[in-house]
């Protein structure tokens, strides 16, 4: 079964802009993680925020976490066509490191 | 570094049909997943390995699946047989022991996957 629920599921914006996408789960964590999809490729992890930190910078990405709202944002600054991907957030519970998926968010990013 | 390695990178089989799929995980990385990629989903877990043990395996449907670690390095992934539903992206990946670890710090790495074509 899967945990996180990405928000929204497509997104489509103009190169440049930024691209917002959030991440809801349902139960207590250990950590988060997000995570990048190109089309017919592996998952390429992106950052891991820890359920005792609210927020990480990673090059363009922002992550923020609200462990009170069970929720996770992923913020990608100065959009480019190159990000065109899926973005798929997935949560660790306790200690035994297995990772859950969301079902992704598509973000298309226009030239 | 190689990263994970993964073949066949597609498979076309009849349904009943046998089928594997082979990893090779990153050096040192003791732990080792098979998770499978429904179309529009995101990965789910069928099995982890902590070496050559499966540490869990509730997800795995073992009427028809199975998987090995000989040796705890290289793993493979059967089906046998096949069926329709079957059809799905099979991803591996690997990351450092998880006992010793005080806190999950690191990401996971995964392959390029396996398209498996049930028709």
């Amino acid at each position: 079964s899967q945990q996180g629920e990405e928000d929204p599921q497509a997104l489509s914006i103009q190169e440049g802009e930024n691209a917002t996408m959030n991440c809801s789960y349902k139960t207590s964590i250990n950590n988060l993680q997000w995570y990048r999809q190109n089309s017919g490729r592996g998952l390429v992890h992106l950052i891991l925020i820890r359920s005792n930190e609210r927020e990480k910078h990673s090059g363009r990405l922002r992550v923020t976490l609200d462990t009170s709202k069970k929720s996770s944002s992923l913020l990608i600054t100065a959009s480019r066509a190159a990000d065109t991907a899926s973005y798929f957030c997935a949560t660790v519970r306790g200690s035994n490191y297995k990772l859950t998926f969301g079902k992704g968010t598509l973000l298309t990013v226009n030239p | 570094e190689a990263g994970v390695v993964q073949s066949p990178r597609y498979k076309i089989i009849e349904k009943k049909q046998p089928v594997a799929f082979w990893c090779n995980p990153i050096s040192g990385h003791n732990t080792l997943y098979w998770y499978r990629q429904n179309l529009g989903q995101g990965p789910e877990l069928l099995i982890r390995y902590e070496n050559e043990e499966a540490v869990d395996d509730s997800q795995l449907p073992k009427d028809r699946f199975s998987a090995e670690r000989l040796k705890g390095v290289d793993s493979t992934l059967k089906i046998q047989p096949a069926e329709l539903g079957d059809s799905a992206v099979y991803l591996c990946a690997s990351s450092l022991p998880a006992r010793g670890r005080t806190s999950a710090s690191e990401g996971y790495t995964f392959g390029s996957g396996t398209r498996l074509t049930v028709v």
